[in-house]
């Protein structure tokens, strides 16, 4: 497809358990961005991916949080040992270049439920 | 105090009625967008802009970069505009957004 893609989109996990999240960026994108969007919020930063290098993950709230770009395309959020304060939707997003200039294009989210 | 702040955070119209969603930031920035996202959570773009005025449809979005605002108007409002809309600035080193906390818009008919 031409869009950004996201799997799964729902995800429940039992408290402790480790989950993996995909992101499929648009084809030739550079940038690739994970947000975190609590229910009634807005998103929120997490990390950024410019090819293969991450270049900053200020936003990752614990080192739970892990996430990798080892091609420089699809990319993974792994959230180790889940904890209720986890559930939100993540969304991935890329684009051709930095978001201050380049427009960014959203995947439809993981929905993330910790148990 | 929010990096980005967005009023109102819920709006009711009537179908037809103008609307206003007005954004303010502190940061820098090289570009404002403004996004629409519909139950589900999916993201779209509807405008990115770094200075004066966008037009699209019956959307238009307006910014002063002096002021550090910008607005976005909805004309001859339809249930279908019914979503969150989200102001949210970009021009970080790393590029990332900087979301406000979305206003929830109702149309009703």
């Amino acid at each position: 497809g031409a869009g950004v893609s996201q799997s799964p989109r729902y995800k429940v996990a039992k408290r402790g358990q480790d989950v993996a999240l995909r992101c499929d960026p648009i084809s030739g994108h550079v940038s690739l961005f994970w947000y975190q969007q609590a229910l009634g919020q807005g998103p929120e930063f997490l990390t950024y991916f410019q090819n293969e290098a991450q270049l900053d993950k200020s936003g990752l709230p614990s080192d739970r949080f892990f996430a990798e770009r080892p091609e420089g395309s699809v990319s993974t959020l792994k959230i180790q040992r889940t904890q209720q304060e986890d559930s939100a939707v993540y969304l991935c997003a890329s684009s051709g270049g930095l978001a201050g200039t380049y427009e960014q294009y959203f995947g439809p989210g993981t929905r993330l439920t910790v148990t | 105090k929010n990096e980005v702040e967005q009023s109102p955070q819920n709006l009711t119209a009537q179908e037809g009625e103008f609307i206003t969603i007005n954004c303010s930031y502190s940061v820098g920035i090289s570009a404002l967008h403004w996004l629409q996202q519909h139950p589900g959570g999916g993201i779209v773009s509807l405008f990115m802009l770094s200075s004066g005025k966008k037009k699209h449809g019956r959307l238009i979005a307006t910014i002063n970069i002096q002021e550090k605002h910008s607005s976005l108007h909805i004309t001859a409002s339809h249930p279908r505009d019914s979503a969150v809309y989200i102001c949210a600035v970009g021009g970080g080193s790393q590029g990332n957004l900087i979301f406000g906390k979305g206003t929830k818009l109702s149309v009703k008919p």
